[in-house]
């Protein structure tokens, strides 16, 4: 495709239920991001990674939050147990090169997340 | 605790004037800043980067310059469009073993007929 992709745009979730986010990256994309935006906030970032290795994972935050990238293109973010406080918009994004500090990070959609 | 702090919160212009919007960053070590377009409903897009050696970039209309001493940087629009009209976030990165992204919490820009 011509961008990054997520699925699904909208999710609702009853409290304790697991949930999974995917996102598609541009293909050849090296790197990847997640991240959490909350209503009337910028994002906050949540892990990165580089082919499949998952080299930053700082702002997961709790054991609750679980992402994987197993063959380095596609990911998935899961959430167990969920609360109402992550109730949020999860965004992706991709770049081309690997620790490169002046890439440009390509956003999708993101999925829209309520706990209810 | 690192910050990037953008200003105003919220704006509202006529089509067809100029407008600024601020950021103003504790972040250390820099390396980069970043200004993002997000429409509503949507991933933020991006507009300009600029890294330490660098105090002005342009794309368009929009202008951002960087002054690293201060900690500031400022994205100015010209000739103000409806479609600029979305949340412009202010992106600090740190290269610290890779990159981390320091967000703003956005300048709600609303432009009006």
């Amino acid at each position: 495709g011509a961008g990054v992709s997520q699925s699904p745009r909208y999710k609702v979730a009853k409290r304790g239920q697991d949930v999974a986010l995917r996102c598609d990256p541009i293909s050849g994309h090296v790197s990847l991001f997640w991240y959490q935006q909350a209503l009337g906030q910028g994002p906050e970032f949540l892990t990165y990674f580089q082919n499949e290795a998952q080299l930053d994972k700082s702002g997961l935050p709790s054991d609750r939050f679980f992402a994987e990238r197993p063959e380095g293109s596609v990911s998935t973010l899961k959430i167990q147990r969920t609360q109402q406080e992550d109730s949020a918009v999860y965004l992706c994004a991709s770049s081309t090169r690997a620790g490169s500090n002046t890439d440009t990070q390509y956003f999708g959609p993101g999925t829209r997340l309520t706990v209810l | 605790k690192n910050q990037v702090e953008q200003s105003p919160q919220s704006l509202i212009i006529l089509e067809g004037k100029n407008c600024t919007l601020q950021c103003n960053y504790t972040v250390s070590p820099f390396s980069n800043l970043r200004w993002y377009k997000q429409d509503t409903g949507r991933g933020p897009v991006s507009l300009t980067i600029m890294t330490f050696s660098e105090n002005t970039k342009s794309n368009g209309r929009y202008t951002a310059t960087l002054d690293a001493d201060t900690k500031q940087s400022s994205l100015h629009i010209t000739a103000s469009q409806l479609s600029d009209s979305a949340s412009y976030i202010c992106v600090v990165s740190v290269f610290v073993a890779g990159n981390q992204f320091y967000f703003g919490t956005g300048t709600s820009l609303t432009v009006i007929p």
